[in-house]
């Protein structure tokens, strides 16, 4: 299985930059894609998603989010970081069977 | 709009089964593959099973395999989850997820099940 690692939490100021990193342990990268997708999960909610093929962003998610990498090293980047931001945010490979979640990165306010 | 919901969690006592259902609306169901995906309380996502579009396709994460079913009705619209000898470490909120091409694009509001004597 293709594990997804992420740290726990990461604490950011208002306004600004908060950078969550998401490493596999093998490549989800093709020749054409790059297999990894972001979700937001906030209290209570079900997941959303944010980014697909690493760097795609989603449908009506604001432009203060992206991503970004590629093979095993992926970034989630939000700039500048709101109130609404609070969340619990997770990374996901679909490279191959069984698609596997990192366990989360909690966002907490500094 | 689009909107799934999932029903048919509850209370179930260990080695019991147990169906759980996703209504899907606001776009066609037979032209997406979908998926069930859970999470104990407390934790975070587990991808459970995945159906394609015409049901040719079928996959099960290996904590599973054997013991639920996922199936879909296109008729009418409807995901299932057919779960039999449940564990207690089944407990969790059960939520289906539209698959657009590889990402889970919408969610449910889950249903929650809890395997417990």
């Amino acid at each position: 299985d293709i594990v997804l690692t992420q740290s726990p939490a990461l604490a950011v100021s208002l306004g600004q930059r908060a950078t969550i990193s998401c490493r596999a342990s093998q490549s989800v990268s093709t020749s054409s894609y790059n297999l990894m997708h972001w979700y937001q999960q906030k209290p209570g909610e079900q997941p959303k998603l944010l980014i697909y093929d690493a760097s795609n962003l989603a449908s009506g998610i604001p432009v203060r989010f992206s991503g970004s990498g590629s093979g095993t090293d992926f970034t989630l980047t939000i700039n500048p970081v709101q109130a609404d931001d609070i969340a619990t945010y997770y990374c996901q490979q679909s490279r191959e069977l069984p698609l596997t979640f990192g366990s989360g990165t909690k966002l907490e306010i500094k | 709009e689009v909107q799934l919901v999932e029903s048919g969690g509850g209370l179930v006592q260990p080695g019991r089964s147990l169906k759980l259902s996703c209504l899907a609306s606001g776009f066609t169901f037979s032209n997406y593959g979908m998926n069930w995906i859970r999470q104990a309380p407390g934790k975070g996502l587990e991808w459970v099973a995945s159906i394609s579009s015409s049901s040719s396709y079928i996959y099960y994460a290996d904590t599973v395999k054997g013991r639920f079913t996922i199936s879909r009705d296109n008729a009418k619209n409807t995901l299932y989850l057919q779960m039999t000898s449940l564990r207690s470490e089944d407990t969790a909120l059960y939520y289906c997820a539209r698959q657009d091409y590889y990402w889970f694009a919408y969610w449910g509001q889950g249903t929650l099940v809890t395997v417990s004597s």
